[in-house]
């Protein structure tokens, strides 16, 4: 399946490091979403933007850098991160970010900061 | 209280056994439920949404008990590739976000 797409799949990188992620949706959505999952936990709420406007910053350390230049593609950008910010780094996009709506995730990028 | 609370297993039970495990949520307005699979290393899918009367998808039975605040999956003649996490997932403010659950593992054993 390809409707949700995102690259790097594996990402390792230093502290002082900056890189960005990257996500792509072919399913025509309006809202799309950054998580993290770290194991063993919940899949953690980042960010959502719709309609290319962000409607939420859940409470992220500003060395997570969202970007959203259309409807189709959503950027992650990582810099001076910490160990505990490894994790795996879901994107998802729903048609119209109605309550209803179901999700359609990313196969996620797996960070690893040393 | 966590918002979406699962026992996070794992049920470990043979090929053909049926498996059932639950779910609750903190707020009693919520509206919508659903429960997602996600396999190892894997993005979590849509399994089913769970509807207030309960709803089947083959052998894949959700309900929801709103007096307890709970919604449950049932899982009849497992087969060895429904060994997976099942997350829990709450529209919890009836907006946009998600709010999900740990996840229940399930291994399926020959």
């Amino acid at each position: 399946e390809t409707g949700v797409t995102q690259t790097p799949r594996h990402l390792v990188m230093g502290m002082t490091n900056k890189k960005s992620l990257k996500c792509e949706q072919h399913l025509g959505h309006n809202a799309m979403y950054w998580y993290k999952q770290s194991a063993k936990k919940p899949l953690e709420l980042m960010f959502v933007y719709n309609f290319k406007e962000q409607t939420e910053n859940n409470s992220v350390p500003s060395r997570f850098s969202p970007e959203c230049p259309n409807s189709s593609h959503l950027f992650l950008h990582l810099h001076t991160l910490q160990p505990e910010d490894s994790a795996l780094y879901l994107c998802a996009s729903s048609q119209n970010g109605g309550s209803t709506d179901t999700q359609y995730f990313g196969p996620g990028t797996r960070l690893t900061v040393l | 209280r966590k918002e979406v609370e699962q026992d996070p297993g794992p049920f470990n039970v043979p090929e053909g056994a049926t498996v059932a495990f639950n779910c609750t949520y903190s707020n009693s307005a919520s509206q919508s439920f659903f429960w997602y699979r996600q396999d190892c290393r894997k993005e979590p899918k849509l399994l089913m949404s769970v509807y207030s009367s309960g709803n089947e998808d083959g052998r894949f039975t959700a309900q929801l008990n709103r007096a307890s605040q709970y919604i449950s999956l049932l899982i009849r003649d497992s087969k060895l590739s429904d060994s997976a996490t099942y997350l829990c997932v709450v529209n919890i403010h009836n907006d946009y976000k998600l709010s999900f659950g740990a996840g229940t593992t399930v291994t399926v054993r020959a």
